[in-house]
């Protein structure tokens, strides 16, 4: 049972445009959210997250929104830029039980020139 | 800055053999993962440790089993390698505190023959 989905496997985005990645979740105890971002043969980075008190937390170029009626959150990059492309891979947490993370199944950006 | 360092980057082990992946952390996390990433199927947990010697199962543990006998150090253990097995491990850790990220090890690229 998928609790963090990420339906689009792929998206790919010109430089300097918008890049919107969207992540749904399932659990509704879950009540902080993470965005990592993934190169090759590299581990997972932490880019931002945000807590389920607020519905937008930004950092620079990436901005996290989520919609807990709905159940879903992006992550927005503007601009995007070549370095930007990766897999992207959105987490959830329950801070009521283990603080493990459960995380989607990760979109690849591609970010073109 | 925090650093997870896992023992190696490439392994290639034979089936049945007894696989040893270890990880270390040096900013006295409390907790402990270990995932596998595999195309399309994202990150999935395999057993994470909230303290030393204790140990729970994540969602896919069959197959596997987990070391920490030292805080810093959790260790991965594939009893009886199968093809099946092959796939990116990462290792991460966290503190023990609620809303805060993990970090991750470089992965370690295990591939069974």
């Amino acid at each position: 049972d998928q609790q963090v989905k990420q339906n689009s496997p792929s998206l790919s985005v010109q430089e300097g445009r918008i890049s919107i990645l969207n992540c749904d979740y399932t659990n509704s105890m879950f009540d902080y959210f993470l965005w990592y971002k993934k190169y090759p043969a590299e581990g997972p980075t932490f880019l931002i997250s945000i807590s389920s008190i607020k519905d937008k937390n930004e950092d620079g170029r990436f901005t996290v929104f989520l919609n807990k009626s709905a159940k879903h959150l992006s992550l927005h990059i503007v601009p995007s830029q070549p370095g930007d492309s990766a897999v992207y891979f959105c987490a959830a947490q329950n801070t009521g039980t283990a603080s493990k993370l459960t995380f989607g199944t990760g979109t690849r950006l591609q970010v073109t020139l | 800055d925090v650093k997870v360092t896992q023992s190696s980057r490439y392994l290639v082990k034979r089936t049945g053999e007894k696989v040893f992946l270890e990880c270390v952390q040096d900013m006295d996390h409390e907790n402990m993962f270990w995932y596998r990433q595999d195309p399309g199927l994202g990150l999935r947990l395999i057993y994470f440790s909230y303290d030393v010697k204790m140990k729970e199962k994540g969602d896919i543990p069959e197959g596997y089993s987990v070391s920490r006998e030292k805080k810093e150090r959790f260790s991965l253990i594939l009893e009886s390698a199968s093809t099946n097995q092959t796939s990116m491990y990462l290792c991460a850790s966290r503190t023990g505190g609620d809303h805060t990220e993990a970090f991750f090890g470089q992965g370690t690229r295990l591939t069974v023959v």
